[in-house]
């Protein structure tokens, strides 16, 4: 069965570490999306992509980056961690304006 | 620009009552898709229903239901007969149609607990 799957689960870090979280889909899905979900606040779009090569900055981009080499895989990147960033974050695909999006399981991210 | 509202941060509910979850939205475009997502205390995320901008026919799905009403920009939620394992975030989504414009934007979320 397709999927996406997001790593690491679970991570702690130091405030000024650089960070990245992994995103893979197996769905062939052109878009994906990388978003952070925090109290108050719902689902926030981070980054998002329509295809190799393509990325664009959603709503909180500030401090973030992704890069998309390949169809499968969407990693976001944090050049110096900030506590502010502690978060949970999501990876999600879909296809066209119409498709569902498929979410990963979520990544916890601890900045100290 | 696209923009939802999820009014209700919270609702506490008695198990057996029925309870609706209001959504609203706004967009410019005339094409557009709405979604609901229900995010239960494992922390997934689960689609539960999408709906296009010209289908305005009421949708329901055992004991969820979905009033889509154009005219109020609104995509509400109601669950009948309400039960524990119904405790979750609910969320609303909107999904613009044109070319560029692919991506969700979520609303807030509503905490629905469902108290036996």
């Amino acid at each position: 069965d397709a999927e996406i799957t997001q790593s690491p689960r679970h991570k702690i870090t130091e405030t000024g570490r650089q960070v990245t979280l992994a995103c893979h889909q197996t769905w062939n899905h052109n878009n994906m999306f990388w978003y952070r979900q925090d109290l108050g606040h719902g689902l926030r779009l981070i980054h998002y992509s329509y295809g190799v090569q393509d990325t664009n900055k959603g709503e909180v981009s500030d401090g973030y980056s992704v890069s998309r080499s390949n169809t499968e895989d969407l990693p976001l990147t944090l050049e110096s961690a900030a506590s502010s960033q502690t978060s949970v974050y999501f990876c999600a695909s879909r296809q066209g304006v119409a498709g569902e999006l498929f979410f990963g399981e979520g990544s916890r991210l601890t900045v100290l | 620009a696209q923009k939802v509202t999820q009014a209700q941060t919270e609702i506490s509910v008695v198990e057996k009552e029925d309870v609706t979850l209001d959504c609203v939205y706004e967009t410019r475009d005339t094409t557009y898709y709405l979604f609901w997502y229900k995010q239960p205390p494992s922390g997934e995320l689960v689609f539960l229903i999408r709906r296009n901008s010209f289908d305005e026919q009421n949708e329901i799905s055992g004991r969820y239901s979905w009033n889509f009403q154009k005219s109020t920009s609104s995509f509400n939620f109601t669950i009948t007969a309400s039960q524990v394992v119904d405790s979750a975030v609910y969320f609303c989504a909107l999904s613009e149609a044109y070319r560029g414009a692919q991506k969700l934007v979520f609303g807030q979320g509503t905490r629905l607990t469902i108290n036996p």
